[in-house]
């Protein structure tokens, strides 16, 4: 089963931007799009975006999703010590009826 | 707000059946929704291992086909995981998740639940 492709990591500035991607393929991002997922260490997965950019309730507008082809991004605006976390992204396989996953993103805030 | 929380034995041994419970509430199971299994090794990323439908549709992961089972039970508030024929490697934290805007993705998780495949 094929994953989608996400950096291991990325590091950025205080109160910077950062953007995270995540690549597939027409089967998945390209067709359904992409969800976004925050985990902090011990901690369960929390959703913070789904079918491209779309955010549940009491999830900040410092995050925002978008998607360009195969490939999906999580954009986190302002960043704060608290968005040190791992990130996740997931879509669905039409082609294999599966949920599949990127490996995640360990974002660093400096 | 939904709220799942995973129960079961945290030691399981090699060749022995693993068996996971999500209770559920704040929503009915039964209402249209899906319901799905992931787990995550220790120090490793998310894995997704089955969805259910609130009508009984069942999507497996390829890799563990064959050897899991996901159910809702009838009493309509559990959710319930198998995996057969354990290993090592088997080890992991297993969520359960609820699915309630579709098949693609999940909303609310449980806390998870460590199992350890050993002897």
């Amino acid at each position: 089963q094929a994953g989608l492709t996400q950096p291991p990591s990325v590091s950025k500035d205080l109160r910077q931007t950062a953007t995270l991607t995540c690549t597939g393929n027409s089967n998945d991002v390209g067709n359904e799009g992409a969800a976004w997922l925050q985990q902090h260490q011990g901690h369960p997965p929390k959703l913070l975006s789904y079918r491209n950019n779309n955010r549940p309730s009491g999830i900040s507008e410092r995050f925002s999703a978008s998607r360009s082809g195969n490939t999906a991004s999580l954009t986190i605006t302002g960043l704060q010590p608290e968005d040190e976390a791992d990130y996740y992204c997931s879509a669905w396989d039409s082609r294999l009826s599966v949920v599949v996953f990127g490996g995640g993103t360990k974002l660093t805030v400096l | 707000q939904v709220q799942l929380q995973e129960s079961g034995p945290g030691l399981v041994k090699p060749s022995e059946t693993l068996s996971l419970t999500c209770s559920v509430s704040g929503y009915s199971i039964s209402s249209q929704s899906y319901w799905g299994w992931i787990r995550q090794a220790p120090g490793k990323g998310l894995e997704w291992i089955a969805t259910i439908s609130h009508t009984g549709t069942t999507y497996y992961n390829p890799s563990l086909r064959g050897r899991v089972t996901i159910s809702i039970d009838t009493s309509k508030i559990h959710l319930s995981l198998r995996l057969t024929s354990v290993t090592a490697a088997d080890t992991a934290v297993y969520f359960c998740a609820s699915q309630l805007g579709g098949r693609d993705y999940a909303d609310f998780w449980g806390q998870g639940a460590l199992v350890t495949v050993s002897s």
